[in-house]
């Protein structure tokens, strides 16, 4: 079992949709948790970043933590054409300079 | 955000040669450096821990005679390909952490997509 699972997709919404993506995790150490978007031969962009459970919101995006369910989420509003691309949620254990540990990806397709 | 660059963008060498992968932070200072590979449609996969000053630390499976990483100053990481072979063709990928305000965000460079030949 992968330490990190997250749903591959691909998935395709219309315009304007509410996107939600998701990952369940195994190691109950996780505390930081990351989502990054990658574009097709780019490097991976960081969205969202947050420690231990709770929510956080920054213009469209909203990440969510539930440590007790090892499960945490991305919501987009009002998606765009533009939000088309893979997204990575990554996680790491406790402070310090520490290497991320990686989902698999979930490729998002936007319909205008 | 915290800027990292990575040089070349992309390379094509022949089997056997080497070849040499920088990674900078340009605007923020990191001690430690992440070295990751990414194959098509694949997640990215950690191969080592660069540290300034000291040895790297390679994961488990990673031939780190193969993988040469040298971590030479506070902005400079450099990984070298040596001898490299057809199945080293990889998106490899630099992160650095700091630069941001909690000091936690672990930020990428564009990658350097790697074709052996």
């Amino acid at each position: 079992q992968k330490e990190v699972e997250q749903d591959p997709g691909p998935l395709s919404v219309p315009e304007g949709a509410i996107v939600s993506l998701n990952c369940t995790y195994s190691n109950s150490a996780f505390q930081y948790f990351m989502w990054y978007r990658q574009y097709s031969r780019k490097g991976p962009e960081l969205l969202m970043y947050t420690y231990s459970s709770g929510n956080k919101e920054d213009g469209r995006f909203t990440a969510q933590v539930d440590k007790s369910s090892k499960y945490i989420s991305l919501f987009i509003r009002d998606s765009q054409p533009s939000d088309s691309a893979t997204y990575l949620c990554a996680m790491k254990v406790g402070a310090g300079r520490r290497a991320l540990t990686f989902g698999s990806g979930t490729r998002l397709q936007v319909q205008p | 955000g915290a800027v990292v660059s990575q040089h070349p963008s992309w390379v094509i060498c022949k089997s056997g040669t080497s070849v040499k992968i920088e990674c900078r932070s340009l605007d923020f200072q990191a001690t430690t450096m992440f070295w990751y590979r990414q194959f098509p449609k694949q997640s990215l996969m950690l191969m080592a821990t660069s540290n300034e000053g000291s040895k790297a630390t390679y994961e488990q499976g990673v031939e780190k005679d193969k993988f040469l990483i040298n971590h030479a100053s506070l902005t400079l990481s450099t990984l070298t390909v040596t001898s490299a072979h057809p199945e080293d063709s990889s998106f490899y990928i630099c992160s650095a952490e700091g630069g941001g305000a909690g000091e936690m965000e672990q930020y990428f460079g564009p990658g350097t997509r790697l074709t052996v030949t």
